[in-house]
């Protein structure tokens, strides 16, 4: 049982264009939420993150979203580059929790050129 | 500064067999968590370290698996009877103390590629 979800495997997109990464989580205690890039043979690093609190978190060409209503969370970036293409992890915490981390399945984005 | 580091980079086994992965947490970093990502899924949850508290083991597969942190720094991942089904990426992350950072932050290591013939 997913508590988060990741449905597109996979995603292409054009060079310049915006890539959207979506995300849906179950748990309604989670409060926390957090976007990871991994490239092939390295760990994921840290992208974005965005609290609860906040239906909106902006850092350059990254953009996160969240509707906590249909718990609904996703990824734009814009423009598109490709050295974005790398496959991108959605994470869900709840404070209630500890910082343990649930991890979504991960979505790989293709940007072309 | 120095990243999170895990040894060995890679790990071949023979099925039955015990192995052994190691983590160095990033300096001063008071979390450690454990990770493994099978091939085509995402990442698992295996065990989470905070200071000195007890461990977080509700990951952890089976009780072939085991992990210990000695002196709050490095941790070592134990797979005893290793199994094929073993074979995955083992990811070791750590986060600073959440009074000194802005917001909670994992950073990964590159991880150990385990393959359990």
């Amino acid at each position: 049982d997913q508590q988060v979800k990741q449905n597109s495997p996979s995603l292409s997109v054009q060079e310049g264009r915006i890539s959207i990464l979506n995300c849906d989580y179950t748990n309604s205690m989670f409060d926390y939420f957090l976007w990871y890039k991994k490239y092939p043979a390295e760990g994921p690093t840290f992208l974005i993150s965005i609290s609860s609190i906040k239906d909106k978190n902006e850092d350059g060409r990254f953009t996160v979203f969240l509707n906590k209503s249909a718990k609904h969370l996703s990824l734009h970036i814009v423009p598109s580059q490709p050295g974005d293409s790398a496959v991108y992890f959605c994470a869900a915490s709840a404070r209630i929790y500890g910082q343990n981390f649930v991890f979504g399945p991960g979505t790989r984005l293709s940007v072309l050129p | 500064g120095a990243g999170v580091s895990q040894s060995p980079s890679n790990k071949v086994t023979e099925k039955g067999k015990d192995v052994e992965l190691r983590c160095d947490p990033i300096s001063g970093h008071t979390a450690l968590y454990w990770y493994r990502q099978s091939l085509g899924q995402g990442l698992e949850f295996l065990i989470y370290f905070q200071g000195n508290s007890a461990p977080d083991k509700s990951g952890l597969p089976s009780d072939r698996f085991s992990a210990e942190r000695t002196g709050g720094s490095v941790s070592t991942l134990t797979i005893q009877r290793t199994q094929q089904e073993d074979s995955a990426v083992y990811l070791c992350a750590s986060s600073p103390p959440l009074r000194l950072a802005r917001q909670e932050t994992q950073y990964f290591g590159p991880g150990t590629r385990l393959l359990v013939l």
